[in-house]
C-alpha cells in the first residue's frame, strides 16, 4: 500500500520567506509525528498528532513554526519568516497509535534557506 | 526533558564480525523502547517496538534486548554484512509524555567487505 508522502521533497527559499511543508499519512494512522534533522544532528521532536489534535507541542524552536492537521489525515508544517537555521531535513511519519505502534516514515524534506 | 543517549556514535566492522551498541533511557516513567535503522538515502525502518523489562525481540541476525529498571537496551548484529551499515536509531516515549518519541543521536555502522 501506499506509505507516508512529504511533499516538496526539496525547497530551497530565500531568508525571511515562509514555507509551507505537508504529509500525506498513512490512511488509517491515527498519530502523526514531525521531526527534523539539521545536518550533524540527530531526529529532533518538532510536534505530534493524535486525532487533530496536538497534545504536545513543546518540541517547536520558535513562534515561527506552526503545524496543523485536517481529518485525521494530511498535516502542513508552517515555516513563517525563514531563518539560515531552520535549513534542516525535515521528516514526517504516522503510525496506527502512539506509545506502541512503530513509526512510519516518509522521505522528508530538504529545506534550505539562503 | 527525555534524554536517549547512544553509545557508540560510530563503528566500523569487518565483514563476519558481531557488534553491539548501547541506548540509554530515563527508567522513570518509562512506556516503550523502538529501534530504527536508517539507510542512507533513505527513510528510517523500524526494527523493533518493546515495552516489557526483560523483553528480547529478533529479525534475522538482528536482536534487542530491554532493561526497564536500569534503563538501557542493547541491538546486536551477527555476522555482520556489508548491507547492514546503516545508522541504528534509539527512540523512547515515557508513560508521562504520552505519544512524544524522543530519539536518540544514533549509531553509524559501517561494515567493511
Amino acid at each position: 500500500g501506499a506509505g507516508v508522502s512529504q511533499s516538496p521533497s526539496n525547497k530551497v527559499t530565500e531568508k525571511g520567506k515562509d514555507v509551507e511543508l505537508r504529509c500525506d499519512p498513512i490512511s488509517g494512522h491515527t498519530a502523526l509525528y514531525w521531526y527534523r534533522q539539521r545536518l550533524g544532528q540527530g531526529l529532533e521532536f518538532l510536534i505530534y498528532f493524535q486525532g487533530n489534535s496536538a497534545p504536545d507541542k513543546s518540541g517547536l524552536p520558535s513562534d515561527r513554526f506552526s503545524a496543523e492537521r485536517t481529518g485525521e489525515s494530511v498535516s502542513t508544517l508552517t515555516i513563517q519568516r525563514t531563518q539560515q537555521e531552520d535549513s534542516a531535513v525535515y521528516l514526517c511519519a504516522s503510525s496506527f497509535g502512539t506509545n506502541g505502534s512503530p513509526l512510519h516514515f516518509g522521505n522528508g524534506t530538504r529545506l534550505t534557506v539562503t | 526533558i527525555l534524554n536517549v543517549e547512544q553509545s557508540p556514535q560510530s563503528l566500523h566492522v569487518q565483514e563476519g564480525d558481531s557488534t553491539n551498541f548501547t541506548c540509554s533511557f530515563p527508567s522513570s516513567n518509562f512506556y516503550a523502547l523502538h529501534w530504527y535503522r536508517w539507510e542512507t538515502a533513505k527513510s528510517p525502518e523500524a526494527l523493533f517496538v518493546m515495552t516489557l523489562n526483560g523483553d528480547e525481540k529478533k529479525k534475522g541476525r538482528i536482536s534487542a534486548t530491554l532493561n526497564t529498571k536500569e534503563g538501557y537496551s542493547y541491538l546486536y548484529i551477527k555476522g555482520s554484512q556489508p548491507e547492514d551499515s546503516a545508522t541504528y536509531l534509539c527512540a523512547s516515549i515515557g508513560s508521562s509524555n504520552t505519544g512524544k518519541l524522543i530519539f536518540g543521536q544514533g549509531t553509524t555502522l559501517q561494515v567493511k567487505p
